[in-house]
């Protein structure tokens, strides 16, 4: 059984570009967790989805971030218009039930020129 | 204050001291997870409890809802051991998102 997958493992973007990042739970799971550490900072929520369904988006910024996670497929966090200050690790979870324990993918790394 | 308050922010050890990390917090939660991240940066979960003891290898955690306190120990400890230990909260029943500390730099020296 696969643990969770995250891609890209490190993405460059330059100010103004979108950032795709990727994540798909292990299998079986059907809750998926976007965290996101900024440089030298703890980790931090920013969304929680169920298959199709986004459950609690408290963490999100207002602005420039969605996130999905389709019937098929592996959950996405989009960031468009990206700035210096979105440079950080973006971190996926998975559980395979309501309050399960959460499993973290390797992360992405993403850094905004 | 935060939230989840962990102590200490960092300590070094001698290979094979016995090692305590504390975690406080200050919110009803329904679990408690105390996780590992490496200088790679990955996270791996360690445990998650609820009340009472674990015991996986030679690492034990503890919680004592009481008091909102849990503790993670690891016993002979090793170089590899070191890491950045974070605890994290699931707050309250039917809750999801996990509220972290800041993290202990556990550095075991050999």
């Amino acid at each position: 059984n696969a643990g969770v997958m995250q891609n890209p493992r490190h993405l460059v973007r330059r100010r103004g570009q979108e950032a795709r990042l990727r994540c798909s739970p292990m299998k079986g799971h059907s809750h998926v967790y976007w965290y996101r550490q900024l440089p030298e900072e703890g980790l931090k929520f920013m969304v929680y989805l169920q298959k199709e369904n986004i459950i609690d988006e408290s963490g999100m910024p207002k602005e420039r971030f969605s996130a999905e996670f389709p019937k098929e497929g592996p959950s996405i966090l989009r960031i468009q218009q990206v700035v210096r200050g979105d440079s950080a690790a973006y971190f996926c979870a998975s559980s395979p039930e309501l309050g399960g324990e959460q499993f973290f993918g390797p992360g992405t790394r993403l850094t905004v020129l | 204050k935060n939230e989840v308050e962990q102590s200490p922010q960092n300590l070094t050890a001698q290979e094979g001291e016995f090692i305590t990390i504390n975690c406080s917090y200050s919110v009803g939660i329904s679990a408690l997870h105390w996780l590992q991240q490496h200088p790679g940066g990955g996270i791996v979960s360690l445990f998650m409890l609820s009340s009472g003891k674990k015991k996986h290898g030679r690492l034990i955690a503890t919680i004592n809802i009481q008091e909102k306190h849990s503790s993670l120990h690891i016993t002979a400890s090793h170089p590899r051991d070191s890491a950045v230990y974070i605890c994290a909260v699931i707050r309250g029943q039917g809750a999801q998102k996990l509220v972290f500390g800041q993290g202990t730099r556990l550095t075991i020296n050999p």
